[in-house]
Parts: structure tokens; sequence; C-alpha cells
């Protein structure tokens, strides 16, 4: 399973777009990108996933490099309400399916 | 729809002694993983079930055992807890079958256990 790396910790202004990276440089042909995030205490809570393309839904779009290597969560308009802990992971579709989460990125969203 | 359901919600428990957390899903996934996250860190999987009736070692399985006898239930059990085990565990499930599952986890809403 490829590892991510992620910033700790970033900040963004309200109303400004939050781009969060992930560094997946030994991610294979099969492997997906997928983001998650986590509010508080609760259970992490599904955002997006790619495989080669960018992709786009009400959430988020995610940019991944033509490489493959990294990838990046653009959240377009961020709100108070995004502030949490945002987790990149990849995943393959053969084998074991195990999905490892990292440390993540704390975003904290600022009025 | 209930989705992912953990009991119990909290606990208390003294070291030594045995306990199991209960996971049910009613979304017929197929994958079923545990997971604990500890005071201010990342989620570490402890085990996981790509179908019902085989099971897997995750990252930190030690000290804890799994059982998938259905599709719906995936119970963790702690034989013999210990202080360390204090954690919150997460129970997850998901489907890549077909081309409309996205693969997507879903997890439950968690249990926190402390063991004293």
């Amino acid at each position: 399973d490829a590892k991510t790396t992620q910033p700790p910790s970033m900040d963004c202004a309200e109303g400004r777009a939050a781009n969060l990276p992930c560094n997946h440089s030994t991610i294979s042909g099969n492997e997906y990108v997928y983001w998650y995030r986590q509010i508080h205490s609760q259970g992490p809570q599904y955002i997006i996933h790619g495989l080669k393309n960018n992709e786009t839904n009400e959430m988020a779009s995610l940019i991944i490099t033509e490489d493959r290597k990294s990838s990046t969560l653009i959240l377009p308009h961020a709100t108070l309400r995004d502030t949490a802990v945002y987790y990149c992971i990849v995943r393959g579709t053969s084998g074991t399916y195990k999905y490892i989460f990292g440390t993540g990125t704390r975003l904290k969203v600022l009025a | 729809t209930a989705g992912i359901t953990q009991a119990p919600t909290s606990q208390i428990l003294a070291a030594g002694r045995s306990m199991t957390l209960r996971c049910t899903q009613d979304m017929r996934h197929n994958a079923m993983y545990w997971y604990r996250q500890d005071l201010g860190l990342g989620l570490r999987l402890i085990h996981y079930s790509n179908t019902a009736g085989t099971t897997g070692k995750g990252e930190v399985p030690d000290g804890y055992s799994v059982s998938r006898a259905n599709t719906d239930d995936f119970p963790l059990t702690l034989a013999s807890a210990v202080p360390s085990q204090t954690s919150v565990y997460f129970c997850a499930s998901s489907d890549w079958r077909g081309s409309a599952n996205t693969g997507e986890l879903f997890f439950g809403e968690g249990s926190r256990l402390t063991v004293l």
C-alpha cells in the first residue's frame, strides 16, 4: 500500500479556496486516491476520490498530477464548518483493499 | 437507514478483563474494518475483512481478534485488556463490487473504551 504525506496543519480564510496537498510518490497504477475529513471525534466522512483524472463533486475538487505522485484537494469557498482534519489515502483495486490513514492535515478556517 | 451500528458507545473496563465491541452494517457491504484512534492522532487499522469468512491483520493487530461469520457483523474482541488499548474504536464498511460502487468507506459513530 502506498504511503501518503500531508502537512500537519493549515489555515485558510473563510470564503477563500483551501488547497490541501498530498504526496503519494509510491502510488502504483491501480491505486485510487481518496480524501476524507473528520470533524471533532465523529467518524471520518468521504469527500472525493480519483484514479487519474481530475474530479469534482458538490463538496470539493481533486486535482491529480499527471505522474500521479501528488494530489490536491480544493475546497472552493471554505466555511467555518470545513474546519476539520483531512486525510488523503490510497487504495488498490486488487489484493487486500486496506485503507491506511496517515496523520492528516488539520485545516482551520478563520473568520 | 442505520448504516453502521456500533455498541457500546462507551465503556470503562478493568485491565485484564475481556471485551467485545460489536459492529453491524445493513448495507450488505463486502468489506469491513476496525480502526483505533488515540487522542490527537490519526486512525490506525487493526483488522479488516474483505468478505464473510475471511479476515486480515492491519497495522496494529496485537491484542485484538476479529471474526466475520456473516456479511453484516464484524465483532472486535480484546481478550485481556491493557491500559494502552484505551482509545476510540471505529468500525467501517465499504463495497467496491460493480461499477456503481465507489469503494467509499462508511463509518460508525465510534466506541470509546477506557481501560483502567
